[in-house]
């Protein structure tokens, strides 16, 4: 089954402490991003890779990374979390960076 | 960074009735989606309309391009309770060659 997944689906974490959330397609996409989703803000997009070892910010990376070593992953890590980074978290993936994009889950986490 | 702006943000109505979402912005979109996000789950897409004027419709749902590819709106026949959700558009193009997300509509459907 073509499919996006994230890992964890929820998480709480106290400030400060390193962390990273999976995520994962098998649809040999090339395109993949990270939003986060706020009240009243809809998704904004914090990073995405055009290809393996490509990627940039999107319009609101700061606190975040990302690496994208193999086209099928595509982790988001949060060095130093903050309480300001509690959202609801979407990895997305498409062939192209305009086309349909597919979303997992979703992570919801909590930073206290 | 372009802004895409849904209205209303939050509708509540009775199952049969009719109702229409609007996403505006400012700048020119080359394409713009439509998804639904239920409870607990990412967005799907809904519909893609790419030629300013296009109209598509889905079943109960038609998608109109606004002539000048700055807006777009969702209307919806009948509505039913399986139709509760997020709205959400996306436009691609506009200037930045990004997607960008409008700001949603939340859907209720009651019976």
């Amino acid at each position: 089954e073509a499919q996006v997944t994230q890992n964890p689906r929820y998480l709480i974490t106290v400030t400060g402490k390193k962390l990273t959330v999976t995520c994962s397609q098998n649809m040999n996409h090339e395109y993949m991003s990270w939003y986060r989703q706020d009240p009243g803000l809809g998704l904004r997009q914090i990073y995405y890779s055009m290809n393996v070892e490509v990627t940039d910010k999107g319009d609101v990376p700061e606190g975040y990374k990302v690496s994208r070593k193999e086209k099928r992953n595509f982790p988001l890590i949060l060095e130093s979390p903050s309480p300001n980074q509690t959202s609801l978290y979407f990895c997305a993936s498409s062939f192209r960076r305009h086309n349909e994009q597919f979303f997992g889950p979703g992570t919801r986490l909590t930073v206290l | 960074t372009q802004l895409l702006e849904q209205s209303p943000q939050f509708l509540s109505i009775q199952e049969g009735e009719n109702l229409t979402v609007y996403c505006n912005s400012s700048s020119v979109f080359s394409s713009l989606q439509w998804y639904r996000q239920e409870p607990g789950e990412g967005p799907v897409l809904l519909v893609t309309v790419v030629t300013g004027g296009e109209v598509k419709k889905l079943k109960r749902l038609t998608f109109q391009f606004g002539d000048a590819r700055k807006d777009s709106s969702l209307h919806i026949t009948a509505a039913q309770p399986g139709d509760t959700g997020l709205y959400l558009c996306a436009g691609t193009g506009g200037g930045g060659n990004k997607l960008t997300f409008g700001t949603g509509t939340q859907l209720k459907v009651e019976l």
